[in-house]
């Protein structure tokens, strides 16, 4: 069966530290893999999706980055976080086919202080 | 892209069915729909999903017009457990193919 394992649960960084955040799908090949950010009480911010290893789409640029270098690992990063960056982390994958679903990850507390 | 509008919240009792309709007004032939449910600092999970027409599975039904602008979510019989934010999406299936975009959600909430 397919697992999607996302770490660390929480964590808690200083502002301008760099930031490394990753994801593994295990149980499939060729995901569509996707990073999204939720403020509290908010919607789903979609970061960045992709469609292939070290094919990068970006939906909000600012000071995070992210990166495929396998098919099944996919990495949020950042150089020097801001205090906005604070947020609930999900990645998520999902199955190339239009009419399948997407399974989501456990999610990461990131709180910059 | 196919935007999606939803309402804001809803609320309901126990036991009673829930509608929550979405608006998709640009969306293109071979677009599919689809339900999420998120409960708080969890990921969202598949509900239901929906080409045209009805479609039912043992958690909710999906209603699309003939037209596919617009489609609704029925909860039936509702619990305190259904308290969540419900989320459509269109998934596209040409430009963006691969781009999943979440929008503000319906938060829903059931009290006894």
């Amino acid at each position: 069966s397919q697992t999607i394992h996302q770490w660390p649960a929480t964590l808690v960084q200083p502002v301008g530290s760099p930031l490394s955040l990753e994801c593994t799908v295990e149980g499939t090949s060729n995901p569509n893999l996707y990073w999204y950010r939720q403020a509290a009480g908010r919607g789903l911010q979609l970061l960045f999706y992709s469609v292939g290893i070290g094919q990068i789409s970006s939906e909000v640029p600012q000071n995070l980055s992210a990166s495929r270098p396998q098919d099944r690992q996919f990495i949020l990063s950042s150089k020097k976080l801001l205090l906005s960056d604070s947020g609930f982390y999900l990645c998520a994958w999902k199955g190339r086919a239009p009419n399948t679903e997407a399974f989501f990850g456990q999610g990461t507390r990131l709180t910059v202080v | 892209l196919a935007k999606t509008t939803q309402p804001i919240s809803m609320d309901s009792y126990e036991g009673q069915e829930v509608n929550i309709t979405c608006s998709h007004n640009n969306i293109a032939t071979n677009d599919y729909i689809t339900w999420y449910q998120q409960f708080p600092s969890q990921g969202p999970r598949f509900i239901i999903q929906g080409y045209k027409t009805k479609v039912t599975n043992e958690v909710a039904s999906l209603f699309i017009p003939a037209d596919r602008k617009s489609s609704t979510l029925s909860l039936p019989r509702v619990s305190l457990s259904d308290t969540a934010v419900y989320y459509c999406l269109v998934v596209m299936t040409t430009d963006s193919w691969g781009k999943l975009q979440f929008g503000a959600g319906t938060q829903v909430v059931v009290t006894p």
